[in-house]
């Protein structure tokens, strides 16, 4: 079956200091991969997306590298602000795009 | 359009009654998805209807629990004999292709 496992946090980090959080996944077939970002007191943003191998996405200084190889797709920024403080979900949707599945979140607090 | 909405925004309801909840998608968006989040977690998928059909249910979604999208547009979820454990914030999402834009979620506490 499809699932997403994602590094368990909290985590917390000075501004300007880099950050990884990683995300592998299990899936049949050829599945999109999505890191959404929650912001305290809002709902879920798609931070960022990747549809095939190899491919990149980026949005806000955040990337993160669809790796089949090794089922993973972590994210990473080289420097955070403090308004980058928030949780962030990694996911995936399947061949048909009709089930999504997240992660457990991982809370980020980055702090001046 | 400003975006998938829900109503209500917070619910407070007796161990027993049944709620409703309303979702209005991006307009010309016709994939429709339902999930529950309780505290900690990720987003669970519920449900998912492709314009009016609903195509797909989680086994997460009990005989207690029931979604529609009559014609395509809006969808309501309903939980009927609601019990503490149902206490929860539930998302609608809406996509067009792969893509989801989430709502603000209607939080559920049963007391």
């Amino acid at each position: 079956g499809n699932s997403v496992t994602q590094m368990e946090g909290p985590v917390t980090l000075s501004e300007e200091a880099f950050l990884t959080i990683n995300c592998t996944y299990t899936a049949t077939g050829y599945p999109s991969l999505f890191w959404y970002v929650q912001y305290p007191g809002e709902g879920l943003q798609l931070l960022l997306k990747a549809t095939k191998a190899d491919d990149k996405g980026s949005n806000k200084g955040f990337e993160a590298t669809y790796r089949k190889e090794t089922t993973s797709f972590h994210l990473e920024k080289g420097s955070v602000q403090v308004s980058d403080s928030a949780v962030y979900f990694c996911a995936l949707s399947g061949n048909t795009g009709n089930q999504f599945y997240f992660g457990t979140g991982t809370s980020l607090t980055v702090i001046p | 359009d400003t975006g998938v909405s829900q109503n209500p925004r917070h619910k407070i309801t007796k161990r027993g009654q049944n709620v409703t909840f309303r979702c209005d998608p991006i307009s010309e968006h016709n994939r429709l998805y339902w999930y529950r989040q309780t505290l900690g977690q990720g987003p669970e998928f519920l449900t998912y209807f492709q314009n009016e059909a609903q195509l797909e249910k989680s086994r997460l979604l009990s005989d207690r629990f029931s979604a529609e999208r009559p014609k395509g547009s809006f969808s309501t979820l309903e939980i009927q004999r609601t019990e503490q454990g149902d206490s929860a914030m539930y998302l609608c999402a809406s996509s067009s292709e792969r893509e989801q834009y989430f709502g603000p979620g209607t939080r559920l506490t049963v007391t």
